[in-house]
């Protein structure tokens, strides 16, 4: 499983776009990337997920570049309701790991 | 649809007692996963059950059990308790299990806060 390496924390203001890039050199071939959200004294939000390119729900973006090295989470115009860690992971087969995740903070 | 629900929220513990905790899953969701959370480790995963078999495991002790009834509802046991099995524990739920691609995106519970003293 790759391990994962991201910023600790990200402060942004409401109605910017906040990219938040993830490192994961030692991605396996067949790992999908996943993000996960999780507000205080709640368990993790899928959030979104990605093989290659560029992956858009309706609530985020996932740009995942041709190496795979790394992956950037974007999120659009964000809200004070957006503050929550953010957790990318390397996923395959086995059971999911989690990294440290980013803290971002949302300011009026 | 109802979420994932976790019993208790709130537990507290002394050294040296068991305790179970209780994870009840989206219904028609197969597949319950056991996520240890505590602010110096993170997020660990401790075991995964899919109809009621235990299919993969993380890097826990012995201590640290679980078992999934026919109806998909999870129990984990900590028994013999120490001060730094305090954490949140949460419970996810999937359609199939982790091997499989399709249909593994996990939904969380909100956890339960063990308390050890």
């Amino acid at each position: 499983l790759a391990k994962t390496t991201q910023p600790i924390s990200m402060d942004s203001y409401e109605g910017q776009e906040v990219n938040i890039t993830c490192s994961h050199n030692n991605i396996a071939t067949n790992d999908y990337i996943t993000w996960y959200q999780q507000f205080p004294s709640q368990g993790p939000r899928f959030i979104i997920q990605g093989y290659k390119t560029k992956v858009t729900n309706e609530v985020a973006s996932l740009f995942i570049p041709a190496d795979r090295k790394s992956s950037t989470l974007s999120l659009p115009r964000v809200s004070l309701s957006d503050t929550a860690v953010y957790y990318c992971l390397g996923e395959n087969t086995d059971k999911l790991i989690f990294g440290t995740g980013t803290r971002l903070q949302v300011f009026p | 649809k109802a979420g994932v629900t976790q019993t208790p929220r709130y537990l507290i513990k002394t050294r040296g007692q068991q305790v179970t905790l209780s994870c009840s899953p989206i219904s028609g969701h197969r597949s319950v996963s056991w996520y240890q959370q505590t602010p110096g480790q993170g997020l660990q995963f401790l075991f995964e059950y899919f109809s009621e078999t235990q299919r993969n495991k993380g890097n826990f002790p012995g201590r640290f059990s679980g078992r999934q009834f026919s109806n998909s509802r999870s129990e984990m046991n900590v028994s013999t308790l120490e001060l730094g099995d305090s954490a949140l524990y949460l419970c996810a739920s999937s359609l199939g299990g982790l091997a499989d691609r399709r249909s593994y995106e996990q939904y969380f519970g909100p956890g339960t806060r063990l308390t050890v003293t």
